[in-house]
């Protein structure tokens, strides 16, 4: 059974650097797929942020481009976000998920606060 | 950027009812076009893929349809457990995706 665990701090100060990991089981990165992040601001909706595919091509979010990087590391079976230059529009719950056309596996959920 | 316009943003039904919602694309996604459910505190739950196929294990009850801009969810009779917020989401680009708003469909 695939499963995502998410890890990562609740809070970031504005301005820094907001870091999540999403740890895989049950399925090999390198197998396929592409792996993704999701976001969903307190009381809205959702909001694809990016996704990367075990070779390591990425696809962002063209509003959020400037600011993103994913990667994988297929050694601990792990795909992580970085977003930069965070602001309190940043605060949401973070997903993390294997996107297939006719599946989708979510990570937990991590709730993420930008404030000083 | 395709948008998705998703209607009514509230639907208040009593269970047994019919609901259908409505998702309009900015441009056409041929059948490239998903709904998800949410319940407060979860992860959203994918239902239907490609317009019309049901995910195993989704309820009978929901069905999808419509191809190029035009799309409906229907829940052909509410059960208690179906309130939630529902979001569609196209894929003619990927793996870039967008959602749809929501719809909220709450008991009257």
């Amino acid at each position: 059974q695939v499963q995502l665990q998410q890890s990562g701090p609740g809070l970031v100060k504005p301005s820094e650097t907001l870091s999540l990991t999403c740890t895989v089981s049950g399925y090999s990165i390198s197998s396929g797929y592409y792996w993704g992040w999701i976001r969903q601001p307190p009381g809205k909706g959702l909001e694809w942020i990016g996704s990367i595919y075990h070779s390591g091509s990425t696809y962002y979010n063209p509003s959020l481009k400037s600011r993103v990087t994913t990667s994988v590391d297929t050694s601990k079976n792990q795909f992580s976000l970085k977003l930069s230059s965070v602001t309190a529009a940043d605060t949401a719950v973070y997903y993390c998920a294997r996107f297939g056309t006719r599946d989708v596996y979510w990570g937990q959920g991590t709730p993420v606060t930008v404030s000083s | 950027e395709i948008v998705l316009t998703q209607s009514p943003a509230t639907l208040s039904l009593s269970p047994g009812e019919r609901a259908t919602l409505s998702c309009r694309a900015s441009q056409s996604v041929s059948s490239y076009l998903a709904w998800y459910q949410q319940k407060p505190g979860q992860a959203p739950r994918l239902l239907i893929y490609d317009a019309s196929n049901r995910v195993t294990g989704i309820p009978a009850r929901f069905s999808g349809s419509g191809s190029g801009t035009d799309f409906t969810l229907t829940i052909s009779s509410l059960e208690p457990e179906d309130f939630a917020v529902y979001y569609c989401q196209q894929r003619t680009n990927w793996p870039s995706i967008t959602f749809g708003q929501g719809t909220r469909l709450e008991i009257k």
